[in-house]
């Protein structure tokens, strides 16, 4: 099984910073690699597909990179409605999630 | 507008099933897979499987091979997931969502609002 790891685990940022979110696949995924933010007691809500498209209706502070086995998710400034949990997925074999990156206020 | 719509919370005992229903609109359910995530409370996003709803095949992650089954029920437009066997561990909020396929890669979107799964004796 291909393994996603992301760093950081948790990090604290203000309203207007940039923030940016690694992960990692165990082995090459091309660019099968989505991400998601997930508010509190609600489901994951699709940001990045394909590693840098972004999906309709997401504002366009958000951004993904990469290919092979790293990727990175930015937020170019951060909103207060950006705090949240967000996690990468690939689906090159199967389908792995990262652990997930806690986005909280300073 | 796509939607899915979960039924709603279930508590279980050790041993027992639980089947949970996810109900599609807006958009020709037998055109796109249907997936299964499951949320243990604090913790991360786990896959389970996924099902064609118009061949009904499926696929299940190897932790749950032999305990989990996907199916449909194409006239209603619904799809389930059924695990037996349950144990305390298995307590989470059980996600659909609906697979889309951009050059092969596939993501989830839109996700059901979840139903939470209690497994208490």
């Amino acid at each position: 099984d291909i393994q996603m790891t992301q760093s950081p685990s948790s990090l604290s940022a203000s309203v207007g910073d940039r923030v940016t979110i690694t992960c990692r696949a165990s082995q090459s995924i091309s660019s099968y690699l989505n991400w998601y933010q997930q508010k509190p007691g609600k489901a994951p809500k699709l940001l990045i597909y394909a590693a840098s498209s972004l999906q309709s209706g997401v504002p366009s502070r958000f951004s993904g990179s990469g290919s092979g086995t790293d990727f990175t998710l930015t937020i170019s400034s951060l909103q207060p409605e950006d705090f949240a949990t967000y996690y990468c997925q690939q689906s090159y074999s199967t389908v792995t999630f990262g652990p997930g990156t806690k986005v909280d206020i300073k | 507008q796509v939607q899915l719509v979960q039924s709603g919370a279930e508590v279980k005992k050790p041993g027992a099933s639980v089947k949970v229903s996810c109900k599609a609109s807006g958009y020709t359910f037998t055109s796109y897979d249907i997936n299964w995530v499951r949320q243990a409370t604090g913790q991360g996003l786990e896959w389970m499987g996924w099902m064609n709803p118009n061949s009904g095949n499926t696929g299940y992650a190897q932790k749950f091979q032999g305990r989990v089954t996907i199916t449909r029920n194409t006239s209603i437009s619904t799809a389930y997931m059924e695990l037996s066997s349950l144990r305390s561990e298995d307590t989470a909020v059980y996600y659909c969502a609906r697979a889309v396929y951009y050059y092969g890669s596939g993501m989830f979107d839109p996700w059901g609002q979840g139903t939470l799964v209690t497994v208490s004796s």
